[in-house]
């Protein structure tokens, strides 16, 4: 059982490049979402997902589009990466009650 | 937007001793979460909260829902070196959503 699994676990980037950073669980949870982490902050909501084909927004979602096909896969994409989204982004996966939420490693990403 | 003041920003403590920290919001909150999280990997789930008043232990652990459903505390008892990280509180106003505000955390360090 691997939990919450992300790749890459680094990535540096140019400005306007684009990515995917992908987060997948083997736990058949229903929701997932992406945070991010920036120095002395809390974890900010990105974008989260209820389910398969449903998607919606967090607290920060601009420059950051994300898909559900699949109830295991939940890829975050940039589409022009910004300086600004210089962080780390944790993938987190929940079950049927909150004490079954789990985070994966984390990416830590690095726009120049 | 909503805002998490947690508090303290970070302690030194020695080995032995007890340490408590909490979390404020400005609004009402249905589900309190608290987490660690160490150098390098995703916050770990320590203890959840669900309704107002309500006391959770997890070991050494304990948290409280506070009555006013606007505060969070956790306690640590007799605290031990590996217990150093970063605690969170987050917070979410509509139940079953999962959708969470994170605290700016308390970085705890313990002397041996």
């Amino acid at each position: 059982n691997a939990g919450v699994t992300q790749t890459p676990k680094f990535q540096v980037l140019k400005t306007g490049q684009s990515m995917t950073l992908q987060c997948a669980q083997d736990m058949n949870h229903e929701y997932m979402s992406w945070y991010r982490q920036d120095p002395g902050m809390g974890l900010r909501l990105i974008h989260y997902s209820v389910g398969a084909g449903i998607t919606d927004q967090g607290e920060v979602p601009n420059g950051y589009n994300v898909s559900r096909s699949t109830t295991e896969d939940f890829p975050l994409r940039l589409l022009s990466a910004a300086p600004s989204q210089t962080s780390v982004y944790f993938c987190a996966s929940t079950g049927t009650s909150a004490d079954t939420q789990y985070f994966g490693p984390g990416t830590r990403l690095t726009v120049l | 937007g909503q805002q998490l003041n947690q508090s303290p920003q970070s302690m030194f403590i020695q080995e032995g001793e007890d340490v408590s920290m909490n979390c404020t919001s400005s609004s009402i909150f249905n589900t309190w979460l608290w987490y660690k999280q160490e150098p390098g990997e995703g916050p770990v789930l320590l203890i959840a909260l669900y309704k107002a008043g309500e006391l959770t232990s997890n070991g050494r652990l304990t948290a409280q829902f506070g009555i006013t459903r606007k505060d969070s505390f956790l306690n640590i008892s007799a605290s031990i070196p590996s217990d150093v990280g970063i605690y969170f509180c987050a917070g979410s106003t509509t139940s079953g959503t999962y959708k969470y505000i994170f605290g700016t955390g308390t970085r705890l360090k313990v002397l041996a």
